[in-house]
């Protein structure tokens, strides 16, 4: 069965310090592999996807994600973060055939420090 | 912005009613998936329609339906409420292709409360 697990439930950084959110898969196939931002009260945002090539993914924000098959993880980065990035990030896995059906972590809440 | 909306945005239902959640595919979009989120938690996912068909169910009891209409909007259901299904509700839409995904597009939610 597939699953995702964030082991950082909350995260504080401080304005400009670089960020790393991690992401670690549970999938029996090649997954699609996506992150999401979510502020309060709204829906979710795609912030980038990994389907398959450079395993080196760029997104929207200054975002970028990597890809390590080996580790099974999909770890979120910015080099410097800004006030507006607080948020709920969701790292997700996803089958390439068939329903898609999107397998969720439990989300790492992000705090920023001015 | 997705291109995904959804309706209403918040509603409150008693105990034991029916609600019904709306939501219109982002153009050319021809699969909508439905997910429960829950306070503090991930989405789960409930269901997926292809074509107007179910095409794929999450870990959710017969009492949460759903339809696509030949527009691509869709519609969940669901009867006899309880409390633990106080939640956001998430539309989803993707386009699929011969068995091959894309990227999925969110919906901003139906915050749903059941007292």
């Amino acid at each position: 069965a597939q699953s995702v697990t964030q082991p950082d439930i909350h995260i504080t950084v401080s304005e400009g310090a670089s960020l790393e959110l991690r992401c670690n898969y549970s999938y029996g196939a090649t997954p699609y592999l996506f992150w999401y931002v979510q502020s309060p009260g709204q829906g979710l945002q795609l912030l980038l996807k990994y389907f398959s090539g450079d395993t080196l993914v760029q997104g929207i924000k200054g975002f970028e994600a990597e890809f390590k098959r080996s580790q099974s993880s999909f770890n979120l980065r910015k080099p410097s973060v800004h006030w507006s990035d607080a948020a709920e990030y969701f790292c997700a896995v996803g089958k390439i055939q068939g329903a898609q059906k999107l397998v969720f972590g439990q989300g790492t809440r992000l705090t920023i420090n001015p | 912005e997705t291109g995904v909306t959804q309706s209403p945005t918040h509603l409150i239902k008693t105990r034991g009613q029916q609600v019904t959640l709306r939501c219109s595919s982002q153009s050319g979009h021809n699969t909508v998936s439905w997910y429960q989120q829950a306070l503090g938690q991930g989405p789960q996912f409930i269901f997926q329609y292809y074509r107007e068909e179910e095409n794929g169910r999450g870990n959710f009891p017969p009492r949460f339906s759903g339809l696509q209409f030949p527009n691509y909007s869709s519609e969940l259901n669901v009867n006899a409420l309880e409390l633990d299904d106080s939640a956001l509700y998430l539309c989803a839409s993707s386009f699929l292709d011969r068995g091959t995904g894309n990227t999925i597009y969110f919906g901003e939610g139906s915050w749903l409360t059941v007292v």
